[in-house]
Formats: structure tokens, sequence, C-alpha cells
């Protein structure tokens, strides 16, 4: 049971344009998310977080957008760099449990 | 650097060995856990310690699996017997706990079982 979804496995964006990147989750229970970073061969790297009692977070290029009535957050990275190219994985989390629940990861390329 | 750093970052092992990890969590931290990652998926939840007790266990944990953190600092994750399916990225994180929590990950160790 995929309690956490990225239905998007891959999403290809011009240099200086905007990323959006999406994840669906089913467990109500979820009341924190988060999104990592994954180049190859390392481990994932914390980009930004939402509690359920806010809408939006924003840090710098990132924000971070949770709609709880559709279930659904998305990641919009502006203007999105180069250096952005790597996997995004959409992770949940409830507060009296501990663990991290993943998605399956978008792989996010900037072209030039 | 003051980061989770895991040990080894490569492991090559032949069916039937045992293998043992090691995660060294950042400092402050009171919570440590245990990942698996295998291609296509993401991370998924093996175990976690808060301090030195083990609280909760995946049932992806199966007996062969043994996790300790013997002093509340550094974790070992062992595998017994180990098998082809057991081939994958272990990745260790840790956090400060409390109602609301960021978990930081080390560089993983991968795991291949020939």
């Amino acid at each position: 049971d995929q309690q956490v979804k990225q239905n998007s496995p891959s999403l290809s964006v011009q240099e200086g344009r905007i990323s959006i990147l999406n994840c669906d989750y089913t467990n109500s229970m979820f009341d924190y998310f988060l999104w990592y970073k994954k180049y190859p061969a390392e481990g994932p790297t914390f980009l930004i977080s939402i509690s359920s009692i806010k809408d939006k977070n924003e840090d710098g290029r990132f924000t971070v957008f949770l709609n709880k009535s559709a279930k659904h957050l998305s990641l919009h990275i502006v203007p999105s760099q180069p250096g952005d190219s790597a996997v995004y994985f959409c992770a949940a989390s409830t507060g009296t449990a501990s663990k991290l629940t993943f998605g399956t990861g978008t792989r996010l390329q900037v072209t030039l | 650097d003051t980061g989770v750093s895991q040990d080894p970052r490569h492991k090559i092992t032949k069916r039937g060995q045992n293998v043992t990890f090691r995660c060294d969590p950042i400092s402050e931290h009171n919570r440590l856990y245990w990942y698996r990652q295998t291609l296509g998926q993401g991370p998924e939840f093996l175990t976690y310690f808060q301090n030195e007790a083990q609280l909760e266990k995946s049932r992806l944990l199966s007996d062969r699996f043994s996790a300790e953190r013997p002093k509340g600092s550094f974790s070992t994750l062992e595998i017994q017997r180990t098998e082809q399916g057991d081939s994958a990225m272990y990745l260790c994180a840790s956090s400060l706990g409390g109602q609301v929590e960021t978990q930081y990950f080390g560089p993983g160790t991968r795991l291949l079982v020939l």
C-alpha cells in the first residue's frame, strides 16, 4: 500500500523556469511533510518541510504548498537552476510516529 | 563536518556472509533511524532508536537483521546470512526528536550481495 505517491517519475524544465513537483498521500494521519533532494550515490538532503497547520512554506527559491482536503502537496522551485537536477522525494510522518514514509521520487532535469 | 556519517560506503559480500554497518549521528541528536532503499523506490523505514532504546521495528526487518545503539551514540546494523535480496542502499538518519522533527541523512552504505 503506497501511502505517499509521486506519480511523475521524471520532469524536464528549462533553466530559469518554474519546476513543480507533486505528491499525493492517502493517510489522513500524516501531519508533517518534507521534501528531500538526492544525488546519485549520496543520501537524501533535506530541502523544506511543512506542518499540517500551514498551507504554504517558503525558503528562498523553494516553496511547498499543502492542500489537506485534496491530500496533495507540491514543491515549487523558482527559478530552476542546472544544479537542481536530482531526484526529489516527498516524505510524510505523523506526530506520534517518527518514521518517514517516502514516495518513489521524481527525477528533475533542468536543461540549459 | 558534523553531519551523519556511515561506514563503509560500499560493501560487496557473498551470499551467506554476515555484514555490519556503522552510523554516527549528529552529536546532539537523540533519535537515530535506519532505512533501506532499492532501485526505483524511496527509502523504506527499518527501525529507530531514541537514545539507546529501540522503539520501533518494521516488518521488513527480518530475524536476520539486528540493530544496536549501545550508548545512545553510534549505531550498528548487522545482517546475518545475507541474501541477494538484501542488496540495497542502507541509509541512516538522525534527528533531535520532538513533535515536529526533521531527519538528516548520512551518505548511505551500498550493499551488493553476490
